[in-house]
This record gives C-alpha cells, structure tokens and sequence, in this order.
C-alpha cells in the first residue's frame, strides 16, 4: 500500500483484557512513532523506534503498555490489563527521518468497556 | 467515520471566504512548528510548517503566520473549501532540533458552510 495502514480499526475490549495494535509503515522508512490521542485532544507521544531499536519509550503511561517492532518494519503496540483511561484512538506515523515529513496512518480506535 | 473530539473549538466559515485558526503554543524555546489537518476517521495530515527565524510562510491556499512575542501561531486558508472541513493541530518541537516529540494542541474543528 501507499501509506501507513492500522489494525484493526476499532476495537472494543472489556476491562482486564489484552489487545494488540499493529501498524504496517512504508516501506522504508527508519522511524515509527506512536501517538496517543484521547478524545478532544491532540495526539501524545507514547514512543519512538528507529529501525528495530525502540530508542525513546517515555511516553508510555505505565507498565501495561508494551511495543515491539522485531525486524524493523510492522510495529506491535500492546497493552495489557486494559483499563477505562486507555481508551483513545492510538495513531501510527511513519518517516525516513525523526524530524519531519512523517505520515500517520488512520489510527486504531480502542474503547474499554 | 469517528470523530476525533466532540467538544473543540469550532470555526464556521462560508465557503469561499478566508479562515484564520489560532493557536498558543506553550513552550518559548519552541523554533519549529507544524499544522496538521485531521479529517473524520483518518490521521493528521501535515499542511505546512515554519521555523522560528520566519514569521510568515506561504504554501498552495494556505499561510503560517508566528508571532514569537506572544507565543502564538496562526493558519490561514484562503477561499474556503467543504474539503477544508477538518479538525486542525499546531505542533511546536519543544525547541529541541530534530525532536520526534512534538506537542500538539488540542485542535480547532473547521465547518465550512455552503
């Protein structure tokens, strides 16, 4: 595909449950990024992955929230325990760089019931 | 498609006027900035930028204005379009050059009214 494609595109997961969101960047591109955008607001950084390396994983609210993107493409953000405050929509952005020029991808919707 | 805030700020435009949308950006060393637009159901698409030794940018139908003085940032769009209809997002880079951790603000919803 052309651009930075997410999945699933919704998900709706009870309290307590594990869920897995997968981004799929383009080809090529060294950096991935994941935001968090909570309804209302504007994305926030969650982490940061160059190649297979996750460099910054700051923004990761807790322990719960897990990233991986093993041979330097498809990213996995994972969270487990799922909580009521997790939900969002959880963006996906691709660059060659770190400081420009990124493409998001449509975002996965997760909602916690 | 979703939509990506219920209770934004809202600017109401008819189409083919001009559209200002403000933003106060929160961090005095910020020397980078971006506007993104963000449709229902899809992630923020980069509009145009500016850096901190420019105070005016133009781009195709849209200008960024920054006033450093007072820590704001505009996005004008010219001749108003219903594919303009969008939530949009300033980004400042916090000051740090090459930073992937921009800080974004929390969005002005843009209606274009036919």
């Amino acid at each position: 595909g052309a651009g930075v494609s997410q999945s699933p595109r919704y998900k709706v997961a009870k309290r307590g449950q594990d869920v897995a969101l997968r981004c799929d960047p383009i080809s090529g591109h060294v950096s991935l990024f994941w935001y968090q955008q909570a309804l209302g607001q504007g994305p926030e950084f969650l982490t940061y992955f160059q190649n297979e390396a996750q460099l910054d994983k700051s923004g990761l609210p807790s322990d719960r929230f897990f990233a991986e993107r093993p041979e330097g493409s498809v990213s996995t953000l994972k969270i487990q325990r799922t909580q009521q405050e997790d939900s969002a929509v959880y963006l996906c952005a691709s660059s060659l760089g770190t400081s420009g020029g990124w493409y998001f991808g449509p975002g996965t919707r997760l909602t916690v019931t | 498609g979703e939509s990506v805030g219920l209770h934004l700020p809202t600017l109401s435009v008819q189409e083919g006027d001009n559209s200002i949308i403000n933003c106060a950006y929160s961090n005095s060393a910020s020397d980078y900035f971006i506007w993104y637009k963000q449709e229902s159901g899809k992630g923020p698409q980069f509009i145009i930028d500016i850096r901190s030794n420019m105070d005016k940018r133009q781009g195709q139908r849209v200008t960024v204005l920054l006033n450093k003085t007072v820590k704001h940032l505009s996005l004008q769009i010219a001749a108003t379009q219903p594919g303009d209809s969008a939530v949009y997002f300033c980004a400042e880079n916090g000051g740090t050059s090459g930073t992937y951790k921009y800080i974004f603000g929390t969005g002005t919803r843009l209606k274009v009214l036919a």
